[in-house]
Parts: structure tokens; C-alpha cells; sequence
């Protein structure tokens, strides 16, 4: 069965600290992965994806296909990161994703 | 561009009730998908339109039904309401000739169920 898993529902790291946030995945074939985020008072919006290879506010994900994960990371996390934080795996076209339970990151000053 | 636009934003409704609710999408896109969000869970995949028709559907019982419009906006219907339907429901919009076009989501409306 094809599903997301967030081992972590709440993360809290002080302002300069490393964040990782976890994710792994269930998917039988290549998987497309993706993280939103919604910062408070917020709409659910996309972080990043996995096939742009791309750093977005600093945040990276790297797609590691031998452990099923998409881990989160940020060298030095800032207060105006802390926000609910969903993995995401596309499940049969590009608007049908399934989402993990999330992860919320507060990150104190 | 206002985004995705729902409505409304909140509902209460009763136990046993019909309920309807609206998206219009991003300017531009022609595709809409319906997310339930239950409290602490991430969003779930009800269904997705485009084209006036329903594309994919998720796991979720025929009292869930849905309509897009021409002008690509769309309903989500819930017929005999139960305690359980209580969610935050998300209307998310995409291009679907654009595959690296993100999906945009609304606010969502919030429906309690008494």
C-alpha cells in the first residue's frame, strides 16, 4: 500500500540549530515526493519537490531510495520556519497526493 | 489573483443533513481535487475533476459526490452526514497540462458535525 510516514509530530529545535524532519515512504515504482508546509493563519502551500533538486528557504530534501526516505533539512533553523510541515507522495496523478500526518517545528529564539 | 477562493469557510450542520461545498480555482487552471483533513492527520484524497468529470477517486463512500463546472469551479456534496464527516475540507487546484505546476490549495471549510 502506498503511504507517508512522520514519525515525528512535533519537532522543537532552537534558532541556529540543525533541523531535520522525517519522512519515509511505502511506493511500489519510482516515487514523485514533494514537502508543504502552512505557517500559521496560513493556506497549505508547496515547499519543494524532489525532481527539482532544488533548496527553497534554505530547506533540502534528498530522496534516498534505499531506506524509502525524503528527510527534511535545514543547516541553521530561524523562528519564522516553525510551521506545520506535511511529505507528500504522489499517489495516482499529480493532484492526488497522499499526505503524511505532519510534522510540526517550532523553533524558539 | 485571488488563488484558490472556498466557501464557506465554516458549517455546522446535523447529523443525518446534506451539505454543499464550493471552489472556484486559480485563474488559469482547469483542474480541482477535494482533500478531507481530519484534526492531527494530514489531508486525504477525496477526489479529482477536470474536464467536468471525476478522474480519480479516493478512498471514500458514494455519500461523497462532486460536480466541476464549465468554468472549472466545483462542488463537493456529502449526503446523510455523519459525526465522522467533522473535517476541514480542501479544494486544491493544478493545471493538468502543466505537470510541474504545484498544487494551490484554499483555506478550506471547516464542517462540524452535531
Amino acid at each position: 500500500a502506498q503511504r507517508v510516514t512522520q514519525p515525528e509530530k512535533l519537532l522543537s529545535v532552537f534558532k541556529g540549530a540543525p533541523v531535520e524532519l522525517k519522512c519515509n515512504y511505502s511506493y511500489s515504482g519510482s516515487p514523485e515526493l514533494f514537502w508543504y508546509v502552512q505557517y500559521s493563519r496560513q493556506r497549505l502551500q508547496l515547499l519543494l519537490r524532489h525532481i527539482s533538486r532544488e533548496s527553497i528557504k534554505g530547506f533540502t530534501a534528498d530522496l534516498n531510495k534505499g531506506e524509502t526516505s525524503f528527510h527534511l533539512k535545514k543547516p541553521f533553523a530561524q523562528e519564522e520556519d516553525s510551521a506545520m510541515y506535511y511529505c507528500a507522495l504522489v499517489g495516482g496523478s499529480q493532484g492526488n497526493l497522499i499526505f503524511g500526518k505532519g510534522t510540526k517545528l517550532s523553533v524558539k529564539p | 489573483d485571488a488563488g484558490v477562493t472556498q466557501s464557506p469557510t465554516h458549517l455546522i450542520k446535523t447529523r443525518g443533513q446534506q451539505v454543499t461545498l464550493r471552489c472556484s480555482p486559480k485563474s488559469g487552471h482547469d483542474t480541482v481535487s477535494w482533500y478531507q483533513q481530519a484534526l492531527g492527520q494530514g489531508p486525504q484524497f477525496i477526489f479529482q475533476y477536470y474536464e467536468e468529470e471525476e478522474r480519480q477517486r479516493g478512498n471514500f463512500p458514494d455519500r461523497f459526490s462532486g460536480h466541476q463546472f464549465p468554468n472549472y469551479s466545483s462542488e463537493l456534496n456529502v449526503n446523510a452526514l455523519l459525526l465522522g464527516d467533522s473535517a476541514l475540507y480542501l479544494c486544491a487546484s493544478s493545471d493538468r497540462l502543466d505537470y510541474n505546476s504545484p498544487l494551490h490549495f484554499g483555506n478550506g471549510t471547516r464542517l462540524t458535525v452535531t
